[in-house]
């Protein structure tokens, strides 16, 4: 099946810094990719959806000024987490859809801490 | 909008026992609703998924689900838990399908040999 790479797969930095974090389609190009934030013991939440060649599309409560997508190819996505909090110390999951229908494929996560 | 619950964060499991994960979701419109697995250190993979067809099931690794609109329930079944079974498993829900989707909040399985 097709594949979704992410990097890094772990990253520390300290606060107030940024962290850029790149999702992959390896084999196929997706003009749409997710990108998502879990919580320890909790469920993966949607965070936004980037668009090849356009701007993002945020989910409420998200804010766009600290989670800056870019979406610059077909096959790579990334996610820049601003001026970063303890806070924002989360696993981060991409995702891509596949050419069936109702198909996704998940990146392994990033799992960025704050200190 | 959309959501889905699962119940109980850690389930146990004897090896060669009925495996058992339930799902209840709530959706405005026709649900689309899937599972998947994750290993560790592993992207999320597709087990099965529910697109309005046939309301059993059947997925990857002796997998399959039943999509009980009256219940509102989409549940996980596999006859006999192997040790490879563990890893955390998620249910999850799209509105037509269009790929936003909304996910439970997990569970982890443990097989105990």
């Amino acid at each position: 099946g097709a594949v979704v790479s992410q990097h890094p797969s772990r990253v520390i930095c300290k606060s107030g810094t940024s962290v850029k974090i790149e999702c992959r389609s390896l084999d196929f190009q997706a003009t749409t990719m997710f990108w998502y934030r879990q919580f320890p013991k909790q469920s993966l939440m949607l965070m936004a959806t980037s668009n090849e060649g356009s701007k993002a599309t945020y989910e409420q409560g998200v804010e766009k000024d600290k989670f800056l997508i870019n979406h610059a190819s077909l096959t790579l996505s990334t996610l820049t987490v601003t001026s970063a909090h303890p806070e924002d110390s989360s696993f981060y999951i991409c995702s891509a859809p596949g050419t069936e229908a109702y198909e996704q494929y998940f990146g392994p996560g990033t799992r960025l801490t704050v200190t | 909008a959309q959501s889905v619950t699962q119940l109980g964060s850690h389930v146990s499991v004897s090896e060669g026992a009925l495996v058992l994960l339930r799902c209840n979701y709530s959706s405005s419109v026709p649900p689309y609703l899937f599972w998947y697995v994750q290993y560790p250190n592993q992207g999320l993979q597709l087990l099965l998924k529910y697109t309005s067809a046939a309301t059993l099931v059947k997925g990857i690794n002796g997998f399959e689900a039943e999509f009980k609109k009256s219940e509102t329930s989409f549940h996980l079944t596999k006859p006999s838990a192997h040790m490879s079974d563990a890893a955390e498993y998620f249910c999850a829900v799209s509105d037509n399908g269009n790929n936003r989707l909304a996910f439970g909040k997990g569970n982890q399985v443990v097989v105990i040999p």
